[in-house]
């Protein structure tokens, strides 16, 4: 079965670092895109960056998020990252992972979400 | 960057009705247009992609259409379990802006 898993819901203070995951299963982890979607309480979706873990070199930005967040992947445990230096409450939303073929540029596999409340 | 709007913001139909949301892009994009469905509580959920294509086991009662800015997407004989949340998304190589949403209730 294809499918992401990605790591469990955090509490946070202000001003503290994160980084979350997201592991692929069941397909070849390094031909296809991972993709990173924040969704803010009773709010929309937002495209927030991508990377190729086949080449980890050959990622991208939402000109909303560069500098704010870094993605990252390591191919030796077909597992993707998505990391903050520093948190702020408005970073406080349901984080989504997604897969993206090269061929299409839908996410067809979604993992199942990490919660992120960042709260003093 | 490109922005996408999608009318209307929620809409109450009644089981069997025809259901028919619009997306809009701020410039032309081809067929690069997928649309998802977000369930309460749940991940979103890949129905197509390009414009028209089904993805793997979606009911052909959703269909999409369209091209450049403009495309629809429509159920056909809304049913209790499609009231979700729709949206639609434009992407290229290295983006992929979503629409605000389109909130299906049923009546």
């Amino acid at each position: 079965e294809v499918q992401l898993v990605q790591s469990g819901a955090e509490v946070k203070k202000p001003g503290e670092s994160l980084k979350i995951s997201c592991k692929g299963s069941g397909y070849s982890f390094t031909t296809y895109w991972i993709g990173w979607v924040r969704q803010k309480p009773g709010k929309g979706l937002e495209w927030m960056g991508i990377i190729y873990p086949g080449d980890s070199d050959t990622r991208r930005y939402d000109p909303s998020f560069q500098g704010q967040v870094t993605i990252s992947a390591d191919k030796s445990i077909s597992t993707a990252y998505l990391q903050w230096s520093s948190l702020e409450a408005s970073d406080t939303a349901m984080y989504y992972c997604a897969r993206r073929s090269t061929m299409m540029g839908a996410f067809d596999i979604w993992g199942q979400g990490t919660m992120v409340i960042v709260s003093s | 960057d490109i922005q996408m709007t999608q009318s209307p913001s929620s809409l109450s139909a009644s089981v069997g009705d025809r259901v028919t949301i619009t997306c809009q892009a701020s410039q032309d994009i081809g067929i690069s247009l997928n649309w998802y469905q977000q369930k309460p509580g749940k991940a979103p959920k890949l129905l197509i992609y390009d414009t028209s294509n089904l993805d793997t086991g979606v009911p052909s009662k959703f269909s999409g259409s369209g091209s450049g800015t403009h495309f629809t997407f429509t159920i056909t004989r809304l049913q209790p379990e499609d009231v979700a949340t729709y949206y639609c998304q434009q992407y290229d190589t290295f983006s992929g802006t979503f629409g605000p949403g389109t909130r299906v209730d049923i009546k």
